[in-house]
């Protein structure tokens, strides 16, 4: 039972391109929404994260749109970057931040 | 240095035997989790702990087995290993305040042959 549905499993994306990766999730009891990148032989680094109130979040080139009636969330790689190329999870946390719940992953590639 | 540490990073066993993975992390982090790691499953949560002598199973628990007698110590054993066990195992830890991330340590690859 996969409680948080990842998409595309793999993106390759031109140097200075957008790269979208989708989530869609099914329990309401996720409160907190996290993003992780992580590069061969290393393990995930927080990247960006949001919380259920808030309908978008920027960091630098990364945005996360949340769109809580869809029960959706999305990140957004603006101007990506060779060095971007990782694989991107997803994540949904409930019950205290206890109990979390991955997506399969993005493999993400950018070519120059 | 402060951070989490696996070991050991890489790991080749044979089936039906027990092999341990450790982790250890000197933030003093009150909750530590392991995980697999699977192609086409993502991450999924084995174990975790809220405190030292505190366990509770995650979302794949059978097959293995934690202690936590110190807090900064949360080692995984496999009783006795199987083939389906291979995979990448990630340990983590995180501060009890809800506002904090999970912390990740760089793995260790198992190979069960």
């Amino acid at each position: 039972q996969q409680q948080v549905k990842q998409s595309p499993q793999s993106l390759i994306v031109q140097k200075g391109g957008i790269s979208i990766i989708n989530c869609a999730y099914e329990n309401t009891a996720f409160d907190y929404f996290p993003w992780y990148q992580q590069f061969p032989g290393k393990g995930p680094a927080l990247l960006i994260a949001i919380r259920p109130d808030v309908s978008e979040k920027k960091e630098g080139r990364f945005t996360i749109s949340f769109n809580k009636s869809a029960k959706q969330f999305s990140l957004h790689i603006m101007d990506s970057q060779p060095g971007d190329s990782a694989t991107y999870f997803c994540a949904a946390f409930s019950g205290g931040y206890q109990k979390v719940t991955f997506g399969i992953g993005t493999k993400l590639q950018v070519i120059p | 240095d402060a951070g989490i540490t696996q070991s050991p990073r890489y790991k080749i066993t044979e089936t039906g035997r027990q092999v341990t993975l450790m982790c250890h992390q000197t933030w003093s982090h009150s909750y530590m989790f392991w995980y697999r790691q699977d192609l086409g499953h993502g991450l999924r949560l084995i174990y975790y702990s809220a405190a030292a002598d505190i366990t509770d199973k995650g979302e794949v628990p059978d097959g293995y087995v934690v202690s936590r007698s110190k807090t900064e110590n949360f080692p995984l054993t496999l009783e006795s290993a199987t083939r389906s066990q291979t995979s990448v195992y990630f340990c983590a830890s995180r501060n009890r305040d809800s506002n904090q991330p999970q912390h990740f340590g760089d793995g260790t690859r198992l190979s069960i042959l």
